[in-house]
């Protein structure tokens, strides 16, 4: 079994570069995709990145997504930051023995 | 346009039932795998429940297991939940959500409050 652990929270200023990581506790990075979703307050989650770096239609690309296996970790990258961007991102991954995992949730403030 | 629509939510006392509803539109629901996603309130996102496009193969997370039914019906283009036995801790907005990995399209919720 594994976990993906996020930062709690993280916040930027517009027009800005961010970056939040999802490292997986055991087990590679690399061995299942991982998808980003974005959640605005009071709203259903979202995908911005799908199979590790994939960007839906319609997300920006603003929005980028990466995986590094000496970390251990994935990333979502969001450049030229938006007072729109601000919401909660959670990374998600699956594995055949735990199934479907999400870590716990970046909240995004844009100031 | 892809669209899910969750209904039957509401409040129902620890040990009640509730059957949630999801409807799908805009794509071939008997070709994908759907699931149900919850999110406690001011928590984060957990799976649920997964099952397969035929309804062959289904899955829970160990919260539920034994308590919640997830099936679904090809020819109405709908997913269900039969939620049993219900406790406080299920208390959530709950979502059904289309794929199999990954989940690429998301309802947009129904609240479930377990209180007496």
């Amino acid at each position: 079994n594994f976990m993906l652990t996020q930062p709690h929270s993280v916040s930027e200023s517009p027009g800005k570069t961010v970056t939040i990581s999802c490292t997986r506790s055991s087990g590679s990075i690399a061995s299942n995709y991982v998808q980003w979703y974005q959640q605005r307050p009071g709203s259903a989650p979202t995908t911005v990145i799908y199979e590790d770096n994939q960007r839906p239609s319609g997300v920006p690309d603003r929005f980028s997504g990466s995986i590094d296996s000496s970390s251990n970790s994935a990333s979502l990258t969001i450049s030229g930051l938006k007072t729109e961007d601000e919401a909660d991102y959670y990374c998600q991954s699956y594995d055949s023995s735990i199934l479907w995992v999400f870590g716990g949730g970046t909240k995004l403030t844009v100031l | 346009e892809v669209q899910l629509v969750e209904s039957g939510g509401g409040l129902v006392q620890p040990g009640g039932s509730l059957r949630l509803s999801c409807a799908a539109s805009g794509f071939t629901f008997s070709s994908y795998e759907m699931n149900w996603v919850r999110q406690a309130p001011g928590k984060g996102l957990e799976w649920v429940s997964y099952i397969s496009s035929s309804g062959s193969t289904i899955y829970y997370a160990d919260s539920v297991k034994g308590r919640f039914t997830i099936s679904r019906d090809n020819a109405k283009n709908s997913l269900y939940l039969q939620m049993n036995s219900l406790r406080a801790e299920d208390t959530a907005v709950y979502y059904c959500a289309r794929g199999p990995t990954g989940f690429d399209y998301w309802g947009q919720g129904t609240l479930v409050t377990v209180s007496s």
